[in-house]
């Protein structure tokens, strides 16, 4: 089970984008579309973003998209907003343990 | 509503173990997996392992293999994570989330249960 690597910090100011890269291998992102992003507030439980790459669940605003080239997956956030500030962790199945990788985790402050 | 509601914090021995509750409501509990996530304080999240509601099968991250215990009781609709041994690694808020069937993402979480592990 190896942690999937995203920058620590990401930062933009209102209504700019921002994109938070998640690398792995071809073992686990590069292999399969099970790619997922969660939001998480300090002190709360994640909240689900994006599945399957580029999935949105119901209610969540479609500023946020994702997506995926080779070993590396993609969140953009559109028109950020205050409430955009948090930490943004991807997941990814990784076949060869048949286990779920998280990425280390991304920062992204509202300038 | 749809929720996960788990039990309170608790305070352990090293060596000693702790069983985590995750009360499911307001959908059909057989119908979805369990996977158990944990975050030790300030670090990122970490995959525990899952259980299926429907059948009990279960699967568990090779580094807690022989130290953790997945349960479901399909009659109160409530999940269960034993944990052995603990260390003060173990030290970390817990949390239970449903899965979306088939894509290895979680929907659903519940509020998370601080288990410290402390002489």
């Amino acid at each position: 089970q190896s942690a999937l690597t995203q920058p620590p910090s990401a930062s933009g100011s209102p209504g700019q984008s921002v994109t938070i890269s998640c690398t792995g291998t071809s073992s686990d992102v590069g292999g399969y579309n099970y790619v997922s992003w969660y939001q998480q507030h300090p002190g709360k439980a994640p909240k689900l973003m994006i599945y399957e790459v580029s999935k949105r669940p119901s209610g969540v605003p479609d500023r946020f998209s994702g997506s995926k080239s080779g070993n590396t997956a993609s969140l953009t956030v559109s028109g950020l907003q205050a409430e955009d500030e948090a930490d943004y962790y991807c997941s990814s199945y990784a076949g060869s343990n048949n286990s779920l990788d998280f990425g280390t985790g991304t920062k992204v402050t509202v300038l | 509503q749809v929720q996960l509601v788990q039990s309170g914090a608790e305070v352990k021995k090293p060596g000693a173990s702790v069983k985590v509750s995750c009360k499911a409501s307001g959908y059909t509990f057989t119908s979805y997996g369990i996977s158990w996530v944990r975050q030790a304080p300030g670090q990122g999240l970490e995959w525990m392992g899952w259980i299926s509601a429907y059948n009990g099968n279960t699967n568990y991250a090779q580094k807690l293999q022989g130290r953790v215990t997945m349960t479901t009781d399909t009659s109160t609709s409530t999940a269960y994570m034993e944990l052995r041994s603990l260390r003060s690694d173990d030290t970390a808020v817990y949390y239970c989330a449903r899965e979306i069937a088939e894509s290895d993402a979680f929907d659903i979480w519940g509020q998370g249960t601080m288990v410290t592990v402390s002489s």
